[in-house]
């Protein structure tokens, strides 16, 4: 079965902190992995691919398929970057649909 | 860019009523949509994918005759929630899926959702 799981719901850091927010995908095929973003009362925005391999924002995230991970990582966070993060996953099989995880909370403090 | 527009942007209905939320892609054909349902500070729960000119593919427990989805046209799908009730009240999220090659967001681009509570 196709599954993401993000392993913490909150995780708290202080600005210049490095961070890595965790995703592990359970996929019988070759995924595409996403992450995306949520800004309080705003809507969900794409930040990164796992195909474009880009930093957007500081932050990037690497495929593991042994790992079957794809772990988001910035070295400096800043304050702006507390928001909801969500890791999703599309297949070739599933008609183009996208598969959440739980979310994880991040909130930098000062 | 892809532009979702997702109406209205909050209801508040009595218990037995029914609601609609509409989905509109602006400036974009979406041959597919799709719709989710988010409680606060969790996941989006995918409701069912929304195919211009058929019927609707629901996820495994999602009441059909509760949830009505209509994609009449290449820019508009709408959910309609029958006979809400309390349990009901959530907040619902539509994605659109730009088919065009090299559209941005790499295609999926979400609405700015529609809160629901039923009272």
């Amino acid at each position: 079965a196709q599954r993401v799981t993000q392993p913490e719901k909150l995780l708290s850091v202080f600005k210049g902190a490095p961070v890595e927010l965790k995703c592990n995908y359970s996929y019988s095929g070759s995924p595409e992995l996403f992450w995306y973003v949520q800004y309080s009362r705003q809507r969900l925005q794409l930040l990164l691919r796992h195909i474009s391999r880009e930093s957007i924002k500081g932050f990037t995230a690497d495929l593991n398929k042994g790992e079957t991970s794809f772990h988001l990582k910035k070295p400096f966070a800043q304050e702006e970057d507390s928001a909801m993060y969500y890791c999703a996953l599309s297949g070739h099989n599933q008609g183009g649909k996208l598969i959440f995880g739980q979310g994880t909370e991040l909130s930098v403090k000062p | 860019g892809a532009v979702v527009s997702q109406h209205p942007s909050w209801v508040i209905c009595k218990s037995g009523t029914s609601v609609k939320i509409e989905c509109r892609s602006l400036d974009f054909q979406a041959t597919t949509m799709f719709w989710y349902r988010q409680f606060p500070k969790q996941s989006l729960m995918l409701m069912a994918t929304s195919n211009e000119g058929s019927k609707a593919t629901y996820e495994q427990g999602v009441e059909k005759d509760k949830f009505l989805i209509n994609h009449a046209s290449l820019t508009l799908s709408t959910l309609t929630v029958t006979s809400a009730h309390p349990e009901d009240s959530s907040f619902y999220i539509c994605s659109a899926r730009d088919a065009r090659t090299g559209a941005t967001n790499y295609g999926y681009t979400f609405g700015s959702g529609t809160r629901l509570t039923v009272v």
